[in-house]
């Protein structure tokens, strides 16, 4: 079975400052990886998700993420962030035979003007 | 595309009652959808996994009796929170996951049920 380590649960940030949010994981086989925004009472939103090939993967809203196979790493990155960014945000990971999504804990992250 | 919805966005019932929620995959067909639960400032936990015209499959913990899952067609999938409690208030969510998805799940924007 396979888990996810998201090692900040709060990420206070100025705006147009950038932010990178850390998700660890551990799995004994081949895995997708994927990171959702939530906005409160709000379902999820998926930013962006590695399933195979280049290792750095570009989402929507200018964030990117970084897979490290041997730090078991998917970091979460923005460059300059807006008050808009504030939300919860998810990493989550899957088997390649399985469907089944695990996440983390989840980060908070608020952007202050 | 891929968008899936959920019916309703906030419920209150009282205690007792059961309380149906409705996912829809509105423009893709869903093999599999998926059953969330949210506790305030907390992470998903997976309730449930459902494959049109089979039975759900429920995780550890979780009571099919309780929570009743039906998917009776490739865009619709139902939960069926039955004799509710307070203690079962949560922010209920799905997701869908097209046939070819690569595991990629859609999900719903979340039920809000509260139970008096």
């Amino acid at each position: 079975a396979q888990s996810v380590t998201q090692l900040d649960s709060q990420v206070p940030v100025f705006e147009e400052a950038p932010v990178e949010l850390r998700c660890n994981y551990s799995s004994s086989v081949s895995v997708y990886l994927f990171w959702y925004v939530q906005y409160p009472n709000q379902g999820l939103q998926l930013l962006l998700k590695y399933l195979s090939g280049s290792t750095l993967v570009k989402g929507i809203n200018g964030f990117e993420a970084e897979f490290n196979k041997s730090q078991t790493s998917f970091h979460l990155r923005k460059p300059s962030v807006h008050i808009s960014d504030t939300a919860e945000y998810f990493c989550a990971v899957s088997e390649v035979a399985d469907y089944k999504l695990s996440f983390g804990a989840g980060t908070t992250v608020t952007v202050r003007a | 595309g891929a968008v899936v919805s959920q019916h309703p966005s906030r419920v209150i019932c009282k205690s007792g009652t059961s309380v149906k929620i409705e996912c829809r995959s509105l423009d893709f067909q869903a093999t599999t959808m998926f059953w969330y639960r949210q506790f305030p400032k907390q992470s998903l936990m997976l309730m449930a996994t459902s494959n049109e015209g089979s039975k759900a499959t429920y995780e550890q913990g979780v009571e099919k009796d309780k929570f009743l899952i039906n998917h009776a067609s490739l865009t619709l999938s139902t939960l069926t929170v039955t004799s509710a409690h307070p203690e079962d208030s949560s922010f209920y969510i799905c997701s869908a996951s097209p046939p070819s998805g690569m595991n990629e799940q859609f999900f719903g924007p979340g039920t809000r049920l509260t139970v008096l």
